[in-house]
């Protein structure tokens, strides 16, 4: 079955500091990945997204390369601001899925401090 | 243009008393989907929706039902509402297969806060 395992928060750092926020999956097939990120009080963003093996996504500084051998879609950015803090949700949309439904991790929290 | 839209915003019921989520997009999209978000639990999908006229069951959809009105509008009911479902609700939509948006991105509202006491 299709699943989604992030590094548990939360995660707390000092403005431009770098961040890693680890993701790996497990699917059937080679799916789609994604990081959805959710600021507070509001619904899910896109932040980036990446649909084959070795694709990188990126968007506002941040990156994520799909890594098939080690089924893993890791988040990074190399100088956080105080504006990066939310919740950030690695997810996976499974190949041939024509309904488009996503798998999402447990969400990890992220709180930069000026 | 205000994609994805829910109310209430936040809702407090009694246990056993019944109420609909109401989701409406106007991306024109086919998919919708209703999510559930518990803390440490990430989204977990009840319900969802190919296309107006058809429903079908996620992950959690026990205490639930939809109803697919029109293309734009997907509500979720709750018919005797449980302490465990106090959550925060998420609708969201998706682009249409062979439009020019990327078809794999869903458009989420912003959620309702509901609390069952």
């Amino acid at each position: 079955g299709n699943s989604v395992t992030q590094m548990e928060g939360p995660v707390t750092l000092s403005e431009e500091a770098f961040l890693t926020i680890n993701c790996t999956y497990t699917a059937t097939g080679y799916p789609s990945l994604f990081w959805y990120v959710q600021y507070p009080g509001e619904g899910l963003q896109l932040l980036l997204k990446a649909t084959k093996a070795d694709d990188k996504g990126s968007n506002k500084g941040f990156e994520a390369t799909y890594r098939k051998e080690t089924t893993s879609f890791h988040l990074e950015k190399g100088s956080v601001q105080v504006s990066d803090s939310a919740v950030y949700f690695c997810a996976l949309r499974g190949r041939g899925s024509t309904l488009g439904r996503l798998y999402f991790g447990r969400g990890t929290q992220l709180t930069v401090w000026p | 243009n205000a994609g994805v839209t829910q109310t209430p915003k936040f809702q407090v019921l009694k246990t056993g008393q019944s109420m609909t989520l109401q989701c409406a997009q106007d991306m024109n999209h086919n998919s919708m989907y209703w999510y559930r978000q518990d803390p440490g639990m990430g989204l977990r999908l009840i319900y969802y929706s190919a296309s107006e006229g058809t429903t079908d069951k996620g992950e959690v959809p026990n205490g639930y039902n939809v109803s697919r009105l029109n293309k734009r509008e997907f509500s979720l009911r709750l018919e005797s509402a449980a302490p465990s479902q106090t959550s925060v609700y998420f609708c969201a939509s998706r682009a249409p297969a062979g439009g020019r948006e990327l078809t794999d991105t869903q458009y989420f509202g912003p959620g309702t806060r509901l609390t069952v006491l």
